[in-house]
């Protein structure tokens, strides 16, 4: 069965610092694989995802995260942390039969000015 | 719409009674999914649909919750006589098609307390 692992449920960082968010999946075949941020009472809203066209993706809002199967790893950057990147962040695999996305814990950053 | 909708926003109920949320999809989404959120559990899936049909309801923690879509559009979750750990966020997502990389767009979920 797939699964995903974030490490740290909460990470802060001070304005202008490297935001590093983790994320290790177990799958055995290729994923689809996803970071999605949640803003307080707000539903989730996708800041990219891979899909096996480049190992570097880039997303929204100046998020990036580097798929590497050799370490079974997604890890989501962004090398200047704003005040408004404060949120929590999923991390979540897709089946690749049926769709469903199976996430993480979530780690909620705080951003520290 | 403009993105996924969900009905009620929050939800008050007492021990014992039943419930019902409403999801509006984009329109022209033909895959929609439930999900749970809670302080305990994280983010579960619950049920998705492939149009009107569930071909995966693996989720769902037991008989007293079921859910259905009709006209390939609007799904009702509906969970019967709720208990306390019944208490969650309620997230509603759809997609243009099930398979392959297909965006989940989420609604801004259905807050459900029981008492």
């Amino acid at each position: 069965a797939q699964s995903v692992t974030q490490l740290g449920s909460h990470v802060s960082v001070s304005e202008g610092a490297l935001v590093l968010l983790r994320c290790n999946y177990s799958s055995s075949v290729p994923p689809y694989l996803f970071w999605y941020v949640q803003y307080p009472n707000q539903g989730l809203q996708l800041l990219l995802k891979y899909t096996s066209a480049a190992t570097l993706v880039k997303g929204i809002n100046g998020f990036e995260a580097e798929f590497k199967k050799s370490e079974t790893s997604f890890h989501l950057t962004k090398p200047s942390a704003h005040m408004s990147d404060a949120a929590e962040y999923f991390c979540a695999v897709r089946e690749n039969q049926g769709g469903k996305l199976i996430f993480g814990q979530g780690t909620e950053l705080s951003v520290k000015p | 719409g403009a993105g996924v909708s969900q009905s009620p926003s929050n939800k008050v109920t007492e021990k014992g009674k039943d419930v019902e949320l409403r999801c509006d999809p984009i329109s022209g989404h033909t895959a929609l999914y439930w999900y749970r959120q809670s302080l305990g559990q994280g983010l579960e899936f619950l049920i998705y649909f492939q149009g009107n049909s569930a071909p995966d309801k693996s989720g769902l923690p037991s008989d007293r919750f079921s859910a259905e879509r009709t006209g390939g559009s609007v799904s009702t979750l509906t969970i019967q006589r709720t208990q306390q750990e019944d208490s969650a966020v309620y997230l509603c997502a759809s997609s243009l098609r099930v398979a392959g990389h297909n965006e989940q767009f989420f609604g801004p979920g259905t807050r459900l307390t029981v008492l």
